[in-house]
């Protein structure tokens, strides 16, 4: 079965350190999105992306949040510099192009900060 | 107020209890209704979609959607204690890029 891959599954660092997340959706899956979850929290949107461009980066923190999908299949999620609130799941999820909200999620990367 | 609200649990129920999930929303515009499921630790899993109003069955499960009263429901029958999860329900209005809202979730425990 299809599955969406994540790495590393759990990551602990320093504050001030820099940290980076992979993603690779689904095969043939245009649309690639990374959420950040919080212990207890639903879900939050941080970037989409369709083929290679961001649709949407509203949410995400640019001044140390950075997100790219060079190739238009795989994606890498940036913090530089991680600070102790970043501390959550970050889940990437990827959808068809004729998607209508279903999307398919990977695992998560734990991310613990110090 | 946030757009999908969700009671955070957690519920707690017998094996073979008859479970009743909820939320509410406040955009109107939403019209493709989903539920997923997240075991601890792992990502969520898409377990019901349904568009517009109506109920949807699969299985022990059935999502309704009332959106007169913008509030959804996912019922599972026969609850066993492998349906012990965290239920998110999520929604997206048609156009535009369909990203979906997700609600807090529900923390659910089914015991034997």
């Amino acid at each position: 079965e299809a599955e969406v891959a994540q790495s590393p599954r759990y990551k602990i660092t320093e504050k001030s350190q820099a940290v980076a997340f992979w993603c690779d959706p689904i095969s043939g899956h245009a649309t690639l999105y990374w959420y950040r979850q919080i212990l207890g929290q639903g879900p939050e949107l941080l970037v989409q992306f369709q083929d290679e461009s961001v649709v949407d980066d509203s949410q995400l923190p640019k001044d140390r949040f950075s997100a790219e999908r060079l190739k238009g299949v795989d994606s890498t999620l940036k913090i530089q510099p991680a600070e102790l609130g970043d501390s959550a799941m970050y889940l990437c999820a990827s959808s068809s192009r004729s998607n209508t909200g279903e999307l398919f999620f990977g695992e998560g990367s734990r991310l613990t900060v110090l | 107020q946030k757009e999908v609200e969700q009671d955070p649990g957690p519920l707690s129920v017998p094996e073979g209890a008859i479970v009743s999930l909820n939320c509410t929303y406040s955009n109107s515009a939403f019209q493709y209704f989903m539920w997923y499921r997240q075991y601890s630790r792992k990502g969520p899993e898409l377990l019901m979609y349904t568009y517009s109003s109506g109920n949807k069955e699969d299985g022990r499960f059935t999502a309704q959607v009332d959106k007169s009263s913008k509030y959804i429901s996912l019922f599972i029958r026969d609850s066993q204690p492998s349906d012990s999860a965290t239920y998110l329900c999520a929604m997206s209005e048609p156009g535009g890029s369909y990203i979906p809202t997700f609600g807090r979730g529900t923390s659910l425990i089914v015991h034997p």
